[in-house]
């Protein structure tokens, strides 16, 4: 079974841009989240997404925001970008109420 | 306000030898306790995870020991291999991983030297 895909794998944008990030959770995975990595923030829980409806946030601004389609897979986008947005944006996916999986990630660098 | 402290930040081990990780958490709400082994450039990887009805579970080398009332609960890696150098990453939650999100510790980087 494919594991948690996430795309693009590297970004590079500057400050103001606006940037979306896109995961496809594991087959039959309806629940999709996602986190920031930073070295001096660690990981860091942004939001969660289940059968398309976010369920529960993190504590980060309104310029994060998440959305989930009907087969499960999910985007996140970013607006206004700023330089302390540069990390590497993991998602996640899980079947029941734990076994979470995490893909790859999304590194991104704002300049 | 960190919820989960891990310590120690760094461990070097000597191939063979028993790695200790050490986990803490406040919220007694906490339900769900998962560990996870980062490389450089990927993802966290799920190693084992432990519910507070339990305190240890065991798979392959990896051990949990988990203390409610001390509200602490430790990674051991037994025969630690040089394979086994990475990243470890305690997690808690109150719903399982999904719905409610993990809090994670900051993490331990662990060497182990052949």
């Amino acid at each position: 079974k494919a594991g948690v895909t996430q795309t693009p794998r590297y970004l590079i944008k500057t400050r103001g841009q606006q940037v979306t990030l896109s995961c496809s959770p594991i087959s039959g995975h309806r629940s999709v989240s996602w986190y920031q990595q930073t070295p001096g923030q660690g990981l860091q829980f942004l939001f969660e997404y289940f059968s398309e409806t976010q369920r529960n946030k993190g504590n980060f601004p309104g310029r994060f925001s998440g959305r989930q389609f009907s087969n499960s897979r999910s985007e996140m986008n970013v607006s206004t970008l700023e330089l302390g947005d540069s990390a590497l944006y993991l998602c996640a996916s899980s079947l029941e109420a734990d076994s979470v999986f995490f893909g790859p990630g999304t590194r991104l660098t704002v300049l | 306000q960190q919820q989960v402290k891990q310590s120690p930040q760094s461990l070097i081990v000597q191939k063979g030898g028993i790695s200790i990780i050490n986990c803490a958490y406040e919220n007694t709400a906490f339900d769900y306790f998962p560990w996870y082994q980062q490389f450089p450039g990927k993802g966290p990887a799920l190693l084992i995870a432990i519910r507070p009805d339990v305190s240890e579970k065991k798979e392959g080398r990896f051990t949990i020991s988990f203390n409610k009332s001390a509200k602490q609960f430790s990674l051991h890696i037994m025969d630690s291999q040089p394979g086994d150098s990475a990243t470890y990453f305690c997690a808690a939650s109150m719903s399982g991983g999904g719905a409610d999100g993990l809090t994670f510790g900051k993490g331990t980087h662990l060497i182990i030297q052949p």
